[in-house]
């Protein structure tokens, strides 16, 4: 099968740091990516990870893949309510066409 | 550097009625891949376009069709519009280089709504 899986709500104080979690089922993915959607808005590529990478930080954002569980995570330090949208897991499966999870809704809080 | 434009932004249609959507993919890129994102869902792949031809193709009718111009824009068409239609359409951009695409780029996509 060809699905991402993802919790569909979060909400956390700002100020906390948020982790959102993605498993995937297909382990040729070579790309894993996390992007954020505002409402009414496109799609904004916020990190992606190699799959032969563990780890990847980029300031505020942490991904961690484990891919033996083929599980993904994204972790938001210092949480911002600017950072309250929908995150979305994707796979980079052949010709570079991606597969995306239904998205998990950030709510963060003052 | 213009980024991934898409037109309309907002559209309206009544079932049975034929739709074009148009994307202008992000300078330096070749390749077009349109996804339609339905209201609490995930974008879902429609099909990919590369060198003027459709290059893979998500689980979709042949309703669904599209082309890419010799300037690497590219147009969605739908025929024969569903309630189920109703979605937003988002144009994606990248550079295939090695058989793979990079700088996957996304458009704010076309709100479609069908009536």
């Amino acid at each position: 099968g060809e699905d991402v899986e993802q919790s569909l709500f979060l909400s956390v104080r700002e100020g906390d740091s948020s982790v959102i979690n993605c498993t995937y089922t297909d382990s040729s993915s070579t790309y894993l990516y996390w992007y954020k959607q505002e409402p009414g808005a496109g799609l904004q590529l916020l990190t992606y990870i190699f799959s032969n990478m563990d780890m990847k930080q980029d300031q505020r954002l942490t991904v961690l893949l484990n891919k033996k569980d083929k599980h993904l995570s994204l972790r938001i330090a210092d949480t911002q309510t600017g950072d309250s949208a929908i995150y979305f897991c994707a796979e980079n499966l052949g010709y570079s066409t991606l597969t995306f999870g239904k998205g998990t809704m950030l709510l963060v809080s003052p | 550097d213009a980024g991934v434009t898409q037109s309309p932004t907002h559209l309206i249609k009544t079932r049975g009625q034929q739709v074009t959507l148009r994307c202008s993919p992000k300078s330096g890129h070749d390749t077009v891949s349109w996804y339609q994102q339905a209201l609490g869902q995930g974008p879902q792949f429609i099909f990919q376009y590369y060198e003027e031809e459709e290059r893979q193709r998500g689980n979709f009718p042949d309703r669904f069709s599209g082309h890419q111009f010799p300037n690497y824009s590219s147009e969605l068409n739908v025929n024969a519009l569903l309630l189920g239609d109703s979605a937003l359409y988002l144009c994606a951009s990248s550079l295939v280089s090695g058989g793979e695409a990079y700088g996957y780029t996304f458009g704010s996509g076309t709100r479609l709504t069908v009536v």
